[in-house]
């Protein structure tokens, strides 16, 4: 079974710009959750995801969105790019909806400098 | 409100001895899991080991144990007989209801 994919894996943006990030699950994992990890902050929940429906959302600003397509692949977007939004951006898909004994298998990541 | 906390950003161990990593949680829940992770290098994040909260029994993966302390609400993770491979960054994680909740991390470095 092929792993959780992220693309793309790099990006640089400028203040002011937005950007979209997309995370394919694993095959029959139908939850997907979104972490920012910045050095120091580990990993800082933004939403999750099942059955295209948002079941949980962490303290970040409005300009931090995401959405889940019938086929369990997510898409999470950032509006007016910050300097402090530079991260690696991490997805995880879980079988089940996060928490529990539900392991969460995670992607590579997306690596955000915005300058 | 669940918090993790991993007091160690940084730990160093010798190749072949033990070191073990800490983790503390606060929780108002009674049924809940316990995860380890780790995080190595420029690679994808890996469960290490996981814990259920009812179960008195400390989990054990290979050179992988741990030592939970519910009433305390500590769950360490101890690696034995440590390797290079071993270094990498390792965060601790509660998994209750509906929610997974993670520590900042500890940097272990391996050194030969």
């Amino acid at each position: 079974k092929a792993g959780v994919t992220q693309t793309p894996r790099y990006l640089i943006k400028t203040r002011g710009q937005q950007v979209t990030l997309s995370c394919s699950p694993i095959s029959g994992h139908r939850s997907v959750s979104w972490y920012q990890q910045t050095p120091g902050q580990g990993l800082q929940f933004l939403f999750e995801y099942f059955s295209e429906t948002q079941r949980n959302k962490g303290n970040f600003p409005g300009r931090f969105s995401g959405r889940q397509f019938s086929n369990s692949r997510s898409e999470m977007n950032v509006s007016t790019l910050e300097l402090g939004d530079s991260a690696l951006y991490l997805c995880a898909s879980s079988l089940d909806a996060a928490g529990g004994q539900n392991e969460q298998f995670f992607g590579p990541g997306t690596r955000l400098t915005v300058l | 409100a669940q918090t993790v906390t991993q007091s160690q950003p940084e730990m160093s161990v010798q190749e072949a001895e033990t070191v073990t990593l800490s983790c503390t949680y606060d929780t108002s829940e009674s049924d809940y899991y316990l995860f380890w992770y780790k995080q190595p290098p420029s690679r994808q994040m890996i469960l290490v080991i996981r814990q259920e909260a009812y179960k008195q029994q400390n989990a054990t993966e290979n050179r992988f144990s741990v030592n939970f302390q519910k009433a305390a609400k500590s769950f360490s993770l101890k690696i034995s007989d440590s390797q290079l491979g071993d270094a990498a960054m390792y965060f601790c994680a509660y998994s209750g209801t509906y929610k997974y909740i993670f520590g900042t991390g500890t940097r272990l470095k391996v050194l030969a």
